[in-house]
């Protein structure tokens, strides 16, 4: 039983749009919400990260926006470039336990 | 952001060795680590969670035996892949939740293990 669903798999966008990836989550215990950046042969990288008592976090151009109800979160990514190519997971944990992780989704920015 | 080194980058050996793969967090404790293996364009496949001075609790199909874990300190857990065969060779990632703070998870480098 999967605990984190993401989508889309995979993410083609022109330089300057804004991709948004989703994930969604089914344990209403979960209180901290990490998205991850990998690129290829490298461990992923903390991006940013949400708990459940804000609705939307930014940092640079990445933002996550947080839906406690429908127990959904998504990231976007504002005016992309091709050099954020890479695979994107999303996370979720309770603290103390182990993170679940979404299946990822594989972004292409085209120049 | 918090490092976690992971050593070695890639290795290649001979079917029948073993291999072991280091974890370093370098500037933070670690009560927890995770071990993890990731096929070429799949997700992260967790192996194996070790706690700082105790045995470490493995995934179902993932045979303790032939993975080795040790965590014997707070900052450093090791992998090894005893008796290693051509189906082993993978992408490794260890993994280190922060003890403190918002037990924040961060990620090694990756081993590219080749067995040959």
């Amino acid at each position: 039983q999967q605990q984190v669903k993401q989508s889309p798999q995979s993410l083609i966008v022109q330089k300057g749009g804004i991709p948004i990836i989703n994930c969604a989550y089914e344990n209403t215990a979960f209180d901290y919400f990490p998205w991850y950046q990998q690129f290829p042969g490298k461990g992923p990288a903390l991006l940013i990260a949400i708990r459940p008592d804000v609705s939307e976090k930014k940092e640079g151009r990445f933002t996550i926006s947080f839906n406690k109800s429908a127990k959904q979160f998504s990231l976007h990514i504002m005016d992309s470039q091709p050099g954020d190519s890479a695979t994107y997971f999303c996370a979720a944990t309770n603290t103390g336990n182990q993170f679940y992780f979404g299946t990822g989704t594989s972004l292409t920015v085209i120049p | 952001g918090a490092v976690v080194s992971q050593h070695p980058s890639w290795v290649i050996c001979k079917s029948g060795t073993s291999v072991k793969i280091e974890c370093r967090s370098l500037d933070f404790q670690a009560t927890t680590m995770f071990w993890y293996r990731q096929f070429p364009k799949q997700s992260l496949m967790l192996m194996a969670t070790s706690n700082e001075g105790s045995k470490a609790t493995y995934e179902q199909g993932v045979e303790k035996d032939k993975f080795l874990i040790n965590h014997a300190s707070l900052t450093l857990s090791t992998l090894t892949v005893t008796s290693a065969h051509p189906e082993d060779s993978s992408f490794y990632i260890c993994s280190a939740r922060k003890a403190s703070g918002g037990g924040e998870l961060f990620f090694g480098e990756g081993s590219r293990l080749t067995v040959l």
